[in-house]
């Protein structure tokens, strides 16, 4: 059971133009929601994070909107530029003792490429 | 360097061999984490430490998957009798405590013959 569902798979942009991402979640438990960019031959690099009490959150040209009821949460990416091409993972998990906590439960991936 | 450091980086072995993955976390991190990245199953969890213990292994895929922590720092993931399945990038990340966020090291890729 895929536990969090990412989309699109892969995604071109123009060059300034916004990068939107989304992501949704099925276990109600999860109360931390982060975002993490990979290059190739990279690890993933922590990008932007979110928990449930917050709607939004935005650092730099990067935004997350969270939508508890719905269970989703999507990324934005503002002012797309060449650079800002990579593979980025929404993730999940939930911050609590017991089975299964403090592991992150990744979404599949979505492959941006950011055209000149 | 400040960052989760992986060796080795690449690591090409036969299938039957025993083959074992380490990790340096960032100085002071007392929680550290193990994933496994593949093609066909994306990223999963297969075990976190606090200190040197191990609360949760239910994501180790078998029983030929063991890891340990001594010191409460460095950690080595051991693959005994490696099959081509197990063929992936080891990932090893690293946070100031539980409930901070978790930062990677580059992986190990493994590649079983």
């Amino acid at each position: 059971q895929q536990q969090v569902k990412q989309s699109p798979q892969s995604l071109i942009v123009q060059k300034g133009g916004i990068s939107i991402i989304n992501c949704a979640y099925e276990n109600t438990a999860f109360d931390y929601f982060p975002w993490y960019q990979q290059f190739p031959g990279k690890g993933p690099a922590l990008l932007i994070a979110i928990r449930p009490d917050v709607s939004e959150k935005k650092e730099g040209r990067f935004t997350i909107s969270f939508n508890k009821s719905a269970k989703q949460f999507s990324l934005h990416i503002m002012d797309s530029q060449p650079g800002d091409s990579a593979t980025y993972f929404c993730a999940a998990s939930k911050e609590w003792s017991g089975a299964g906590s403090y592991q992150l439960t990744f979404g599949k991936g979505t492959k941006l490429s950011v055209i000149p | 360097g400040a960052g989760v450091s992986q060796s080795p980086s690449n690591k090409v072995t036969e299938k039957g061999k025993d083959v074992e993955l380490r990790c340096d976390p960032i100085s002071g991190h007392t929680a550290l984490y193990w994933y496994r990245q593949s093609l066909g199953q994306g990223l999963e969890f297969l075990i976190y430490f606090q200190g040197n213990s191990a609360p949760d292994k239910s994501g180790l895929p078998s029983d030929r998957f063991s890891a340990e922590r001594t010191g409460g720092s460095v950690s080595t993931l051991t693959i005994q009798r490696t099959q081509q399945e197990d063929s992936a990038v080891y990932l090893c990340a690293s946070s100031f405590s539980l409930q901070q966020p978790q930062h990677f090291g580059d992986g190990t890729r493994l590649s079983i013959l």
